[in-house]
């Protein structure tokens, strides 16, 4: 299966953002979804995982869903930030495969 | 603190072969699936495989299996990714990558360069 998600998205400090990521195949409320940031020159780090949970650390101006409907699951960002600027995948798995979408570079401008 | 330290990546011409390790500190490493991820320069992440917490199950991408192989020492703290036949398009940032579920990998090293090329 694949992850589609839109190459980039771009907002305004202080409003709301939404990343899509469609799966291609399966159900996307049989496995979790996971959406990591990315800054230039960094690693990978986890700000939604099973589907809307937040790590300790990460403000509660990130928020994850999932629709069934359309199969895919969204990343919000709202109140943007300046250092909210970076690259955003999501993930997910079946039973022996896990599978990142394209990502998604996010600007503020 | 949770660390993950990749090291082996280097150059090494088409045809060659490199063995990645990742050495894990702060955690119980033998309680936590591992995996490697890679990413070609200005590209996205790509998932390379998965190893279960007593290597009872492996798991690699469908079009990377044969040519890497992913292994684990839990007495060592440490994972390892050997790549044989390298190619060009092998050319990428590893990254080790940790988790408490396999297949959902949490926390990340700082990755190594690999780099294939004549």
């Amino acid at each position: 299966f694949m992850l589609t998600q839109p190459p980039s998205v771009s907002e305004s400090p202080g409003k709301t953002v939404t990343i899509s990521c469609t799966r291609s195949s399966g159900s996307i409320g049989d496995y979790f979804v996971r959406w990591y940031q990315q800054r230039p020159g960094s690693s990978p780090t986890t700000v939604i995982f099973q589907d809307n949970q937040r790590p300790s650390g990460v403000p509660d101006r990130f928020s994850g869903s999932i629709d069934s409907s359309s199969n895919s699951a969204s990343l919000t960002i709202s109140g943007l930030k300046t250092e909210d600027e970076a690259d955003y995948y999501c993930q997910s798995y079946d039973n022996n495969h896990q599978v990142f979408g394209g990502g998604t570079k996010l600007t503020v401008l | 603190e949770v660390l993950l330290a990749e090291s082996g990546g280097g150059l090494v011409k088409p045809g060659g072969s490199l063995r990645l390790s990742c050495a894990a500190s702060g955690f119980v490493f033998s309680d936590y699936a591992m995996n490697w991820v890679r990413q070609a320069p200005g590209k996205g992440l790509e998932w390379v495989s998965t190893i279960s917490l007593g290597s009872n199950y492996i798991y690699y991408a469908d079009s990377l299996k044969g040519r890497f192989t992913i292994s684990r020492d839990n007495a060592k703290n440490s994972l390892y990714l050997q790549i044989n036949s390298l190619r060009a398009d092998d050319t990428a940032v590893y990254y080790c990558a940790g988790g408490k579920k396999q297949l959902e990998p949490d926390f990340w090293g700082q990755g190594t360069l690999v780099t294939v090329s004549s």
